[in-house]
């Protein structure tokens, strides 16, 4: 039973336009939220999170905003780099249990 | 720079073989976790330690599948015997179970089973 969904398998978007993936979820238990990124042959590394508590977190090009009411997240870059092209994993976390993971958004900036 | 260190980083082996990772977490994280990365599941959870306790193995399949801490320094998933439908990359993860479960991720074992 997937918690953690991100229904686009891939994104394209233009060097310097603005990069929204989304995720939705199942479970109003979650604490937190976390935004993954992963490049080829590497492994996944955190990017940035926001507490179930707050509606947004900005860090320098990248914000998370939550909808609790929709249990909706999404990740916004702005402005998108060729640099950012990679897989996005959205993942929720709830006190005592291990992080829950969506299958995962490719993202590719074109120049 | 602490990282957390898998091996090996690439297995091939044969249908019925045993395979054996290995996972060195971040040395003072009490938190770790052994996923693996399909087309199909995304990033799926197979076993999960604290203190070197077992929380959560839920999402291993029980029969073939096996995970330990001998110790802190060492995290070990074992299959026997392996089969085809266990190709896939397995990545050990490790946190220091500060409250938001910020996870450090080795660099994954692709393993190929033929």
């Amino acid at each position: 039973d997937q918690q953690v969904k991100q229904n686009s398998p891939s994104l394209s978007v233009q060097e310097g336009r603005i990069s929204i993936l989304n995720c939705d979820y199942t479970n109003s238990m979650f604490d937190y939220f976390l935004w993954y990124k992963k490049y080829p042959a590497e492994g996944p590394t955190f990017l940035i999170s926001i507490s179930s508590i707050k509606d947004k977190n900005e860090d320098g090009r990248f914000t998370v905003f939550l909808n609790k009411s929709a249990k909706h997240l999404s990740l916004h870059i702005v402005p998108s780099q060729p640099g950012d092209s990679a897989v996005y994993f959205c993942a929720a976390w709830r006190t005592g249990y291990a992080l829950n993971f969506g299958k995962g958004t490719s993202l590719l900036v074109t120049p | 720079d602490a990282r957390v260190t898998q091996t090996p980083r690439h297995k091939v082996t044969e249908m019925g073989q045993e395979v054996t990772m290995r996972c060195q977490p971040i040395l003072g994280h009490n938190t770790v976790f052994w996923y693996r990365q399909t087309m199909m599941q995304g990033l799926e959870l197979l076993a999960y330690f604290r203190n070197r306790a077992p929380l959560d193995d839920s999402g291993m399949p029980k029969d073939r599948f096996s995970a330990e801490m001998p110790d802190a320094t060492l995290a070990t998933l074992k299959i026997q015997p392996s089969e085809p439908r266990d190709s896939a990359v397995y990545f050990c993860a490790s946190g220091q179970g500060a409250g938001n479960e910020k996870l450090f991720f080795g660099s994954g074992t692709q393993l190929s089973v033929l």
